[in-house]
């Protein structure tokens, strides 16, 4: 099984750095971590992805721990616009075909 | 943005009748995505493309089929449409390299 584990829910106050867990215990060496996320009644969006080290870009950070067993995706300052679900993905790395194994991810509610 | 759009954008049929969704890319990307998204499942692969002509299935591709004779087009067609396939569908695109898949508005199907 290549799902992840999310929480359901989380809360963050606007302006306020968030920080998003997931936890993937089994994943394998050349397994990637994905992380996109929706918007209401939208498409999913690409977050960022990172394989062992820790990736920044315009929108978020990923740390990934030492042993990958877990990530954390960071938003550095929530805004409302930042509301939506977030789904942490695993990707198997030996593969092209980029097959995407959505979870329920995380509802992330943004407070004014 | 990605140049992807998916017609129609929303569909009421009845049951046996066939349904055919579309997914058009400007993007000239060689992978192809169809994923339906029903409350309490997430997002669900059901076919994708690596090429003209060259299609494979996801997780749940019974009661679906796909054909791709052009880079740009990737069509969905259920054969004979089912209450059970009331949903909504996104089409996705990536590259080579699979690191970044880029969704479609998505297409609101209703089966009566």
């Amino acid at each position: 099984d290549a799902k992840t584990t999310q929480p359901n829910s989380m809360e963050s106050n606007e302006e306020e750095p968030v920080h998003l867990p997931c936890n993937h215990s089994t994943i394998s060496g050349t397994d990637y971590i994905h992380w996109y996320r929706q918007l209401p009644s939208q498409g999913p969006e690409y977050v960022i992805h990172g394989l062992t080290s820790n990736v920044n870009n315009r929108m978020a950070s990923l740390a990934i721990a030492e042993d990958r067993k877990s990530s954390t995706l960071i938003l550095h300052r929530a805004t409302l616009r930042d509301a939506a679900v977030y789904y942490c993905i695993r990707r198997g790395g030996s593969s092209n075909t980029g097959k995407l194994i959505f979870g329920q991810g995380t509802t992330l509610q943004v407070k004014p | 943005d990605a140049g992807i759009t998916q017609s129609p954008r929303h569909k009421v049929t009845e049951t046996g009748t066939p349904v055919t969704l579309r997914c058009h890319q400007t993007e000239n990307h060689r992978y192809m995505y169809w994923y339906r998204q029903d409350p309490g499942h997430g997002l669900r692969l059901i076919h994708y493309s690596y090429g003209v002509k060259d299609t494979d299935k996801g997780e749940v591709s019974d009661g679906y089929s796909v054909s791709r004779s052009k880079t740009e087009d990737f069509l969905l067609t259920l054969e004979s449409a089912t209450s059970s396939q009331t949903s909504v569908y996104f089409c996705a695109i990536s590259d080579d390299r699979g690191y970044e898949q880029y969704f479609g508005p998505g297409t609101r199907l209703t089966v009566t």
